[in-house]
C-alpha cells in the first residue's frame, strides 16, 4: 500500500495564479482532510470530507475549494493564489471516525506564492 | 469552538532525562486525545492516544495522562534519546475533527 500520496511535492506560484493539489489514499478510508501548516501555528484544518460526496469547511477555508472525486481522491484548489497561502499543505485520511480517529498523513506539498 | 493550548513551545533536555509536554482543551465533550510526532521535513505520525474513559496510557518510553476535571493532558517521554528530537503536537476531537495544538519543538542533546 502506498498509503496517502500527494502531488506535487513542491510548487511556486505567482500571485493570482491557480492550481490544484492532488491527494489520494489506497486504504479504503472514509474521511479525508486538508490541513495547512505554518510556523508556530500547528496544523489548521482547511476542508474535510466525511464520506464520498460530502465536503465541509474547517477552520481556515477562505481562498480554497475542494472536490471529493471518489472515495480515493480529495483535491484542494486555489483559484487565485495569494502570498498568505504560502504554507505546507498536508492531506490526511481516517478509516472511520466513529471507531478510530487516527489520521494518516501524506508527505505534504510545500507551496510558495510570490 | 474548541481550543487547544500547548506548552512549552520549545524544550531542550539532556539525553537520558525526561520530557513533559502539556496541553489544555476547552470542550468538555472532547473524548479523544492523540499525540503526533513530526520529524524535520516529514509528515506527522501518531505516537500515542488516549480516550476520555482512561486516565493514563503507556507505550514503552512514552506515556500520556489525562485529567478530565481540569481539562488537560500531558505527554511524558522518559530516558530521552537524540532520535526523540522532533516537533510534537497534541490534539483533541470536536465533532469528528481534530483540533491541533501549536506544537512543541523538543531537542535532545547528547
Amino acid at each position: 500500500n502506498a498509503g496517502v500520496t500527494q502531488t506535487p511535492k513542491f510548487q511556486v506560484l505567482k500571485t493570482g495564479q491557480s492550481m490544484t493539489l492532488q491527494c489520494a489514499q489506497d486504504m479504503n478510508h472514509n474521511s479525508m482532510y486538508w490541513y495547512r501548516q505554518d510556523p508556530g501555528m500547528g496544523l489548521r484544518l482547511i476542508y474535510y470530507s466525511a464520506s464520498e460526496g460530502t465536503t465541509d469547511k474547517g477552520e481556515v477555508p477562505n481562498g480554497y475549494n475542494v472536490s471529493r472525486l471518489n472515495k480515493r481522491e480529495f483535491s484542494l484548489r486555489l483559484e487565485s493564489a495569494a502570498p498568505s497561502q504560502t504554507s505546507v499543505y498536508f492531506c490526511a485520511s481516517t478509516p472511520d471516525p466513529g471507531h478510530t480517529y487516527e489520521q494518516y498523513f501524506g508527505p505534504g506539498t510545500r507551496l510558495t506564492v510570490t | 469552538g474548541e481550543n487547544v493550548e500547548q506548552h512549552p513551545s520549545t524544550l531542550s533536555v539532556q539525553e537520558g532525562d525526561s520530557a513533559v509536554i502539556k496541553c489544555t482543551y476547552s470542550d468538555s465533550a472532547s473524548n479523544y486525545f492523540p499525540w503526533y510526532k513530526q520529524e524535520l521535513g516529514k509528515r506527522p505520525q501518531l505516537i500515542i492516544d488516549i480516550r476520555s474513559n482512561v486516565g493514563e496510557k503507556k507505550d514503552q518510553r512514552i506515556a500520556v495522562t489525562l485529567n478530565k476535571t481540569a481539562k488537560h493532558f500531558s505527554l511524558h517521554i522518559t530516558e530521552t534519546q537524540p532520535e526523540d528530537s522532533a516537533v510534537y503536537f497534541c490534539a483533541s476531537i470536536r465533532t469528528d475533527k481534530l483540533i491541533f495544538g501549536t506544537g512543541t519543538r523538543l531537542q535532545v542533546f547528547p
